[in-house]
């Protein structure tokens, strides 16, 4: 079974700052993907970013980034240069063998 | 692009009656949704998988003669809440699974604006 734990269920940033989430996972499966989503006040889930499991490499899109240690099942995602438009709810989660598992989820707020 | 969308966004219904809720993929075929609920500042969680074609899958605790779903075509699946009472009151969230073997896109689900239900 998957798990996907996310220890910070809420943060705060200050606009222009850097913050990062944590989310870390357990699976007993060698290929899978993890993602990022953002779910503002809408309740939209967008797809922030993602990272195939054999990458070594950390993917990056624009202000976001993750640091990904397989090793240590660790996958967490940086947001720089903060704005007041990336205030959300945000979901890390792993998939493979078909299913998508989702953390808990962590309240992003960014101040002015 | 991968576009989901969803239909109604809202609804109000009363208690007994049933509701259908659509899913489509817009520029994208998934020969796999998945249905969600959503409580308010809680994760999401997977009631079933809807494969085109075949028989939904059901999570541990879903009734399935209660949400009954159809996934008829590579870009609809329907979530039919049949007999709703109050506490089926929720957010329900589809994703379609964009099995496009090319990045950004491959094994990514898609999800769309969600469904605000209120049975009274």
């Amino acid at each position: 079974a998957q798990t996907v734990t996310q220890s910070q269920p809420e943060m705060s940033v200050q606009e222009a700052e850097t913050v990062t989430l944590s989310c870390t996972y357990d699976t007993s499966e060698s290929d899978y993907y993890l993602f990022w989503y953002k779910q503002p006040p809408s309740r939209q889930m967008i797809l922030v970013i993602r990272q195939e499991a054999y990458k070594q490499q950390n993917a990056t899109e624009n202000r976001f980034s993750v640091n990904f240690q397989k090793a240590a099942k660790s996958f967490s995602l940086k947001i720089s240069d903060s704005q007041l438009g990336d205030a959300a709810m945000y979901f890390c989660a792993s998939h493979n063998a078909g299913k998508s598992t989702f953390g808990d989820g962590t309240t992003l707020t960014v101040k002015p | 692009g991968a576009v989901v969308s969803q239909h109604p966004s809202w609804v109000i219904c009363k208690s007994g009656t049933s509701v259908k809720i659509e899913c489509r993929s817009l520029d994208f075929q998934a020969t796999t949704m998945f249905w969600y609920r959503q409580f308010p500042k809680q994760s999401l969680m997977l009631m079933a998988t809807s494969n085109e074609g075949s028989k939904a899958t059901y999570e541990q605790g879903v009734e399935k003669d209660k949400f009954l779903i159809n996934h008829a075509s590579l870009t609809l699946s329907t979530l039919t809440v049949t007999s709703a009472h109050p506490e089926d009151s929720s957010f329900y969230i589809c994703s379609a699974r964009d099995l496009r073997p090319v990045p950004p896109h491959a094994d990514t689900q898609y999800f769309g604006p969600g469904t605000r239900l209120t049975v009274l």
